[in-house]
């Protein structure tokens, strides 16, 4: 167990729909990552926190966005859902940016 | 531009005998390297780090070697076991430079026979 909770484990939605994936950090990390798995991909970087702010961005599509909270929690959006953006979403966390991640189980996503 | 490379998309190896997990990368600005082991439909689970300044990191049966000079890492696990079978990741972060995020390789299927 890293410590870092993702939730929902499962989500099966259709098109068009939007979603909210939910990611708690490990006690203690202040930044927190989101990645796109896709048909047993490599790790898409899409986008980092820290603190609350916006760190850096990767691939990530208009259509998504994300935040953190003051609690530090975060939360990454997907709107208008296409069958496309089926796939393992991980949140991983690290104390400081750039240092070991660790990483929650996933939310697995079905886009119907 | 894919920054951290695992040539090899896949790798068998017999149980008992020694697995050499490989990773090229190109930024020299890579200060700070390491693997994760991933399982089908479960995350990435960190399993060993080497920093620039060491050649070489162990952890029980896992090893970690860094050569520098030909911006090359790879990971030595020895013995096998069918447990080890497991997609295996290189990641890289520019530490000194103040870097923000890892960059990974695509990753490596092992398998372990038995």
């Amino acid at each position: 167990d890293s410590g870092v909770t993702q939730t929902p484990k499962h989500l099966i939605t259709a098109t068009g729909q939007r979603v909210t994936l939910r990611c708690s950090p490990r006690s203690g990390d202040l930044s927190v990552y989101w990645y796109q798995q896709s048909l047993d991909q490599g790790l898409q970087f899409l986008i980092q926190y820290y603190n609350g702010e916006e760190r850096a961005k990767g691939n990530i599509l208009e259509r998504f966005s994300a935040q953190q909270f003051p609690d530090l929690h975060s939360e990454l959006n997907l709107s208008s859902l296409e069958l496309g953006d089926s796939a393992l979403y991980f949140c991983a966390s690290s104390v400081n940016p750039g240092e070991t991640q660790y990483f929650g189980p996933g939310t697995r996503l079905l886009v119907l | 531009d894919q920054q951290v490379k695992q040539n090899s998309p896949s790798l068998s190896v017999q149980e008992g005998r020694i697995s050499i997990l490989n990773c090229d990368y190109t930024n020299s600005m890579f200060d700070y390297f390491l693997w994760y082991k991933k399982y089908p439909a479960e995350g990435p689970t960190f399993l060993i780090s080497i920093s620039s300044i060491k050649d070489k990191n162990e952890d029980g049966r896992f090893t970690v070697f860094l050569n520098k000079s030909a911006k090359h890492l790879s990971l030595h696990i020895v013995p096998s076991q069918p447990g080890d079978s497991a997609v295996y990741f290189c990641a890289a972060s520019a530490l000194g430079t103040g870097a923000n995020n890892l960059f990974f390789g695509t990753g490596t299927r092992l398998t372990v026979i038995p």
